[in-house]
């Protein structure tokens, strides 16, 4: 079956550092991988999505990578900031089945001042 | 999001009752989803619709039913409530635009509790 892994460990890192998010997958081929943001007691909101012949993806302090080999994606925040503390959600097409996505459990993301 | 919105927000109910969660757009999607939201579980689909004549099942539809009343509502129903039901319910939607553009709109979500 279609399975996502986050670390489900919070990461805690200072403010001003570069934060790094992994999503791994396995048993499919997704033809491209989004990235939500979720706050406490929210719904999730949609930050970047990149295709499977897509390596890269930039979108301001945001940047995605998707390495389709080892089944990876890695979500970067650069200079980050205590705003930028909530939880990260990797999210795929399923496989065989067009515009219905499969979640990752999230990683929490604490930014210290 | 403010264009997709839940109703109620919270929810406190009893074993066997019937409830219906509500979800109404102001976007224009045609595509709405319903989604449980368990902790150490993710975002897990119930059930989706790509236009108000298809309704779809998704993994954990059982305990479940759904009515598209229009192309701006969809509506949840928990026809005997139970405890394992206690969850955060999330409606989505999404615009059909093509395969690799599919993103998707949130409502701030129901928490529901079953006693």
């Amino acid at each position: 079956s279609q399975k996502i892994e986050q670390n489900s460990e919070a990461l805690n890192i200072q403010e001003g550092k570069t934060a790094t998010l992994t999503c791994n997958y396995t048993n499919y081929s997704p033809a491209y991988l989004q990235w939500y943001r979720q706050d406490p007691g929210r719904g999730p909101v949609f930050l970047l999505l990149i295709r499977e012949n897509e390596k890269e993806k930039r979108k301001e302090r945001l940047k995605v990578t998707f390495d389709t080999t080892l089944k990876q994606s890695l979500f970067h925040i650069t200079a980050s900031q205590p705003a930028d503390s909530a939880t990260y959600l990797c999210a795929l097409d399923m496989s065989g089945a067009t515009n219905k996505l499969i979640f990752g459990t999230g990683t929490l993301l604490a930014v210290q001042p | 999001d403010a264009d997709v919105t839940q109703t109620p927000r919270n929810r406190i109910t009893k074993t066997g009752k019937r409830i219906m969660l509500e979800c109404s757009q102001t976007k224009g999607h045609d595509r709405m989803y319903w989604y449980r939201q368990d902790p150490g579980l993710g975002l897990r689909l119930i059930y989706y619709s790509f236009d108000v004549k298809d309704i779809n099942k998704g993994e954990i539809s059982d305990g479940y039913s759904v009515s598209r009343q229009a192309q701006a509502k969809f509506s949840l129903s928990l026809e005997s409530a139970i405890p394992n039901q206690t969850a955060l319910y999330f409606c989505a939607t999404s615009d059909l635009q093509g395969k690799g553009q599919e993103t998707q709109y949130f409502g701030p979500g129901t928490r529901l509790l079953v006693l």
